[in-house]
């Protein structure tokens, strides 16, 4: 059984550009949650999806949006990076909406230069 | 909103000495609890969940944890240090009928002494 798969698992982009971070979820589960790890930090919650809608968001910028699509898989969009969006992106998927353990990817090192 | 502190941003414990993480957390209503280990350049692995069931919680490779509601707290204990304990360990706390998001705290660096 697949568990919650990411790519790329590093990228490196220039200030301004855009980025796609992919994610597969764990097999059966439809909600998918994307993070930012900063270095030496927490996980900090950006949004949530579920039924191919975003459910939830936390205090990001309006720069950072996504998608999923029908077979849960998701993306995290960022457009016009800053050198701050440099972290590690995470992924998790869990079953429904209500409150389940969240499974996590391995992530995605991005590095803004 | 919900929040988490993690007190002690490094814990250094010899190897086969009691290991104590400690995590308090607020929230208006009694909530889903986790702790997550990082190893080094990996995502989050879980340790132990409380979703009000028990309150003394057993996780994997020894690890557990006791929800006590009157000190807000979700202390992560382990009997004896063992090397590979040596990572990066952080609480969550999930606020239950309102979705999942989490909310983690800033994370504790255990490192273990030979």
């Amino acid at each position: 059984d697949a568990g919650v798969t990411q790519s790329p698992t590093h990228l490196i982009k220039t200030r301004g550009q855009q980025v796609t971070l992919r994610c597969s979820p764990k097999s059966g589960h439809d909600t998918v949650s994307w993070y930012q790890q900063a270095l030496g930090q927490g996980p900090q919650f950006i949004f949530q999806y579920y039924e191919e809608e975003e459910r939830q968001r936390g205090n990001f910028p309006d720069r950072f949006s996504g998608h999923q699509y029908p077979n849960y898989s998701s993306e995290l969009n960022v457009n016009a990076l800053l050198l701050g969006d440099s972290a590690l992106y995470l992924c998790a998927s869990s079953l429904g909406q209500l409150t389940d353990t969240q499974y996590f990817g391995p992530g995605t090192r991005l590095t803004v230069l | 909103a919900q929040s988490v502190t993690q007190l002690g941003s490094h814990v250094s414990v010899s190897e086969g000495a009691l290991v104590l993480l400690r995590c308090n957390y607020s929230s208006s209503v009694p909530p889903y609890l986790f702790w997550y280990v990082q190893y080094p350049n990996q995502g989050l692995q879980l340790l132990l969940k409380y979703t009000s069931a028990a309150t003394l919680v057993k996780g994997i490779n020894g690890f557990e944890a006791e929800f006590k509601k009157s000190e807000t707290s979700f202390h992560l204990t382990k009997p004896s240090a063992h090397m590979s304990d040596a990572a990066e360990y952080f609480c969550a706390v999930s606020e239950r009928n309102t979705g999942n998001q989490f909310y983690f705290g800033t994370g504790t660096s255990l490192t273990v002494i030979p």
